[in-house]
């Protein structure tokens, strides 16, 4: 079971905009640590997403956008397409594990 | 272009040891966080192991479920990433990334699928 929870699946109709939730507490999202997002395409690698709660790195479609909040963080998906399918994950880090890494469980999301 | 390449990867039985390796370029490796994340097959990642660069001490880190079985460590001569594992499980079956990135991961490698069965 993840530190960090993250709904195992999402989706939304092309054009549509959907939401990823990353919940975490007081020793990991809630502590101040950043978030981060990857996206992992099927059958590829993970790629940096988003950094640092909500900035892009160069090449990311501004279609995608993060955010946090207390205990929380969030990836939004707006204008969503085809190509968007795929697993997404949230990454931290966690006090009282030493201030190891920590990844959420992962969402899969569909394009209807 | 930052390359991060994975080798080492294999089949074996659960108690066997392995190494893996990562060979970098398009960056300056020496002064480079690097780490290993793993996903089992059909599951999530999970943070392996981490090691800072020389400059930042040099200090390694891990994840509970290998702490004492695996080893990290670097050859900035060779801009080369290691992993030594041992006592090997079933669990350790996954395929593992090299990564590079000081809090979060900025770079990924493709690969090196770990097969440990009975």
């Amino acid at each position: 079971q993840s530190v960090l929870t993250q709904p195992p699946s999402v989706s939304g109709a092309p054009g549509q905009r959907v939401t990823i939730s990353c919940t975490g507490s007081s020793s990991n999202i809630g502590a101040g640590f950043d978030v981060h997002w990857y996206q992992q395409l099927p059958g590829t690698a993970p790629k940096l997403l988003i950094d640092s709660n909500s900035d892009r790195p160069s090449g990311v479609p501004d279609r995608f956008s993060g955010s946090k909040s207390g205990t929380s963080a969030s990836l939004a998906i707006t204008g969503l397409r085809a190509e968007d399918e795929a697993d997404y994950y949230c990454q931290s880090y966690d006090n009282s594990l030493s201030g190891y890494v920590i990844f959420g469980g992962g969402t899969k999301v569909t394009v209807l | 272009d930052v390359r991060l390449v994975e080798s080492g990867g294999g089949f074996l039985r659960p108690g066997g040891s392995l190494r893996l390796s990562c060979a970098a370029s398009g960056f300056t490796f020496k002064n480079a966080w690097m780490s290993w994340v793993r996903q089992a097959p059909g599951a999530g990642l999970e943070w392996v192991a981490r090691i800072k660069s020389k400059i930042d001490g040099g200090t390694t880190d891990y994840g509970a479920p290998v702490n004492g079985r695996f080893t990290i460590s670097r050859d900035d001569s060779k801009n080369t990433l290691y992993l030594q594992m041992n006592s090997l499980t079933t669990e350790d079956t996954a395929v593992y990334y090299c990564t590079q990135g000081r809090y979060y991961f900025e770079y990924w490698g493709r690969g090196t699928l770990v097969t440990v069965s009975s």
